[in-house]
């Protein structure tokens, strides 16, 4: 497509649950980066790809919470044992990379955790 | 530790007049300044930006400008228009050697601007 796109738009989970989250970045995006969005507040860093490579995890809440881009394209966004706190948008983006500092953001998955 | 702040949760503007948002900062290692605007229900898309060495960057109807000693930027939107209602990012990207492309957002300013 020609947008990243994210899937599920909506997901709600029990506490305990496991939870994995998708993130189809633009063709050809070097860049992929994961943001967390609480209600009312604006997006904070998770963590950053560079094609395959996890460069900064520096964001991530806990050791609940895992990302991968095995093939540096496709990235997943995992959190077990989910627990309310966890209910946030989570949006992803993609760049070119290199020096390009504009990215390009997803619609997000709004989770929720019940 | 809200480093990017936008304290002004909201704004209201007639049409035609001019939108002033504003944008605090206080880590001085942040060396890029980028507005982001998103609409309910999709992701905020890029809007303009700003590099620290510049005061002044004009893209049509908006122009961001940045008080490096004040730790102060702003967007101007002049005129304003209805389809510019929306919620305003503003968000900073640390120096290059530390962390590229990991952009600390402030909480938003919601625009809404009446016709």
């Amino acid at each position: 497509g020609a947008g990243v796109s994210q899937s599920p738009r909506y997901k709600v989970a029990k506490r305990g649950q496991d939870v994995a989250l998708r993130c189809d970045p633009i063709s050809g995006h070097v860049s992929l980066f994961w943001y967390q969005q609480a209600l009312g507040q604006g997006p904070e860093f998770l963590t950053y790809f560079q094609n395959e490579a996890q460069l900064d995890k520096s964001g991530l809440p806990s050791d609940r919470f895992f990302a991968e881009r095995p093939e540096g394209s496709v990235s997943t966004l995992k959190i077990q044992r989910t627990q309310q706190e966890d209910s946030a948008v989570y949006l992803c983006a993609s760049s070119f990379g290199g020096n390009n500092e504009k990215l390009f953001f997803g619609s997000g998955t709004q989770l929720s955790v019940l | 530790d809200q480093q990017v702040k936008q304290n002004s949760p909201s704004l209201s503007v007639q049409e035609g007049r001019i939108s002033i948002l504003n944008c605090d900062y206080t880590n001085s290692m942040f060396d890029y300044f980028l507005w982001y605007k998103k609409y309910p229900a999709e992701g905020p898309t890029f809007l303009i930006s700003i590099s620290s060495i510049k005061d002044k960057n004009e893209d049509g109807r908006f122009t961001v400008f940045l008080n490096k000693s004040a730790k102060h930027l702003s967007l101007h939107i002049v005129p304003s228009q209805p389809g510019d209602s929306a919620v305003y990012f503003c968000a900073a990207r640390g120096h290059r050697g530390t962390s590229y492309g990991k952009l600390t957002f402030g909480q938003g300013t919601i625009l809404t601007v009446h016709p």
